[in-house]
């Protein structure tokens, strides 16, 4: 079955600091990925997509995301945090040719001043 | 454009009673979906429209049915509301480029 994993559940960085949230998938074929960020009391915002090509993909907000298909993962980063990024993020996933989005169960950041 | 509207934003509901949540967009997107957010799960999928006319089950469609009342508009309905139903539910849409776009959300509880 397709699913996505994000292995931390919480991460707290200082402001200023960098960040690294992980992201792995198990599809039988490449599939698409996504990262989505979410503040508190609001949906879901895109930060950046890869479908295929260049495996590093920048996003808004200053983020980027590395595919490696020899790890089956898509980690997102961040050079350095602002206190505005803490928020929930979500690695999600999907069949190119399937209309279903897998998400990750998400990774809070907590930014120290 | 207003993008992913949702009503109502906050709904109480006793045990067995009924509602439905609404959802519209502005977007002219083909596929519009339902999910539900519940804390260390993420988001999961209770139903999909990839088109105007076609519904279709995601992962956790027990307990929900859905309408899409024409492009615009796809509505969640909980038939008789269970504790295990106290969610917070997002409504969503998908554009030519894959890009999903989600609603506000409707914050769910259910006594």
């Amino acid at each position: 079955a397709q699913s996505v994993t994000q292995p931390d559940i919480h991460i707290t960085v200082s402001e200023g600091a960098s960040l690294e949230l992980r992201c792995n998938y198990s599809y039988g074929a490449t599939p698409y990925l996504f990262w989505y960020v979410q503040s508190p009391g609001q949906g879901l915002q895109l930060l950046l997509k890869y479908f295929s090509g260049d495996t590093l993909v920048q996003g808004i907000k200053g983020f980027e995301a590395e595919f490696k298909r020899s790890q089956s993962s898509f980690n997102l980063r961040k050079p350095s945090v602002h206190w505005s990024d803490a928020a929930e993020y979500f690695c999600a996933a999907r069949r190119s040719n399937d209309y279903k989005l897998s998400f990750g169960a998400g990774t809070t950041v907590t930014v120290r001043a | 454009n207003a993008g992913v509207t949702q009503t109502p934003k906050f709904q109480v509901l006793k045990t067995g009673q009924s509602m439905t949540l609404q959802c519209a967009q502005d977007m002219n997107h083909n596929s519009m979906y339902w999910y539900r957010q519940d804390p260390g799960m993420g988001l999961r999928l209770i139903y999909y429209s990839a088109s105007e006319g076609t519904t279709d089950k995601g992962e956790v469609p027990n307990g929900y049915n859905v309408s899409r009342l024409n492009k615009r508009e796809f509505s969640l309905r909980l038939e008789s509301a269970a504790p295990s139903q106290t969610s917070v539910y997002f409504c969503a849409t998908l554009s030519l480029n894959n890009e999903q776009f989600f609603g506000p959300g409707t914050r769910l509880t259910v006594l």
